[in-house]
């Protein structure tokens, strides 16, 4: 099975842009969800979504919000771009059943430089 | 609230030696417990999880971990490190939140495992 990728791995924006990222989960898989990682506040959970539904949200601003598409694709968006938004997003799929315990698996991360 | 602690932000061990990472969690209910590596430029990889059962859990490249419910603690370990293992190792912790069956997993700040040739 291919696993869980990403687009694109790199981007360069500038402040007050906006950006819109991708995420293709692995086959079969319907949970996806949206993490932020920087060096100083490490893995931080931005959003999970389970059939076209966000399902949990984590404590970031309106500026950054997400969709899910019916072949369980996801987008993640961030409008109004600051410095402080660099950073490593990551995405990791599930197969999302409610009550189970399965493990993601994450791609490879979209590195974000905003200047 | 969910938490999760890893004490040391670096772990230094000679190749061939057994090596220990640590982790210790907070949360209210069953905790749902992960360890996950990162190399460089690279997304996280699963090492392995504890759901129930037996407080040993084998995972990937000869990792273990043991959970301990007393310590409220999940230490990562192999008995013979690899200068390949040389990463960063994350814990992380899942509780399910009512109603929502939410997959939201709470991450340790990691630790860097240097393994010296």
């Amino acid at each position: 099975k291919a696993g869980v990728t990403q687009t694109p791995r790199y981007l360069i924006k500038t402040r007050g842009q906006q950006v819109t990222l991708s995420c293709s989960p692995i086959s079969g898989h319907r949970s996806v969800s949206w993490y932020q990682q920087t060096p100083g506040q490490g893995l931080q959970f931005l959003f999970e979504y389970f059939s076209e539904t966000q399902r949990n949200k984590g404590n970031f601003p309106g500026r950054f919000s997400g969709r899910q598409f019916s072949n369980s694709r996801s987008e993640m968006n961030v409008s109004t771009l600051e410095l402080g938004d660099s950073a490593l997003y990551l995405c990791a799929s599930s197969l999302g059943d409610g009550g189970r315990t399965y493990e993601q698996y994450f791609g490879p991360g979209t590195r974000l430089t905003v200047t | 609230a969910q938490s999760v602690a890893q004490p040391e932000d670096q772990v230094n061990v000679a190749e061939g030696n057994p090596l220990t990472v640590k982790c210790t969690y907070s949360v209210s209910g069953n905790p749902y417990l992960f360890w996950y590596v990162q190399y460089p430029n690279r997304g996280l990889q699963f090492l392995l999880k504890y759901i129930t059962g037996d407080n040993l859990v084998k995972g990937s490249y000869g990792f273990e971990a043991e959970f301990n419910k007393s310590q409220t603690s999940f230490h990562l370990k192999k008995p013979s490190a690899l200068v390949s293992d040389s990463a960063l190792y994350f814990c992380a912790v899942r509780e399910l939140y009512s109603g929502a069956g939410s997959y939201q997993l709470t991450f340790g700040k990691g630790t860097k495992l240097s393994v010296i040739p």
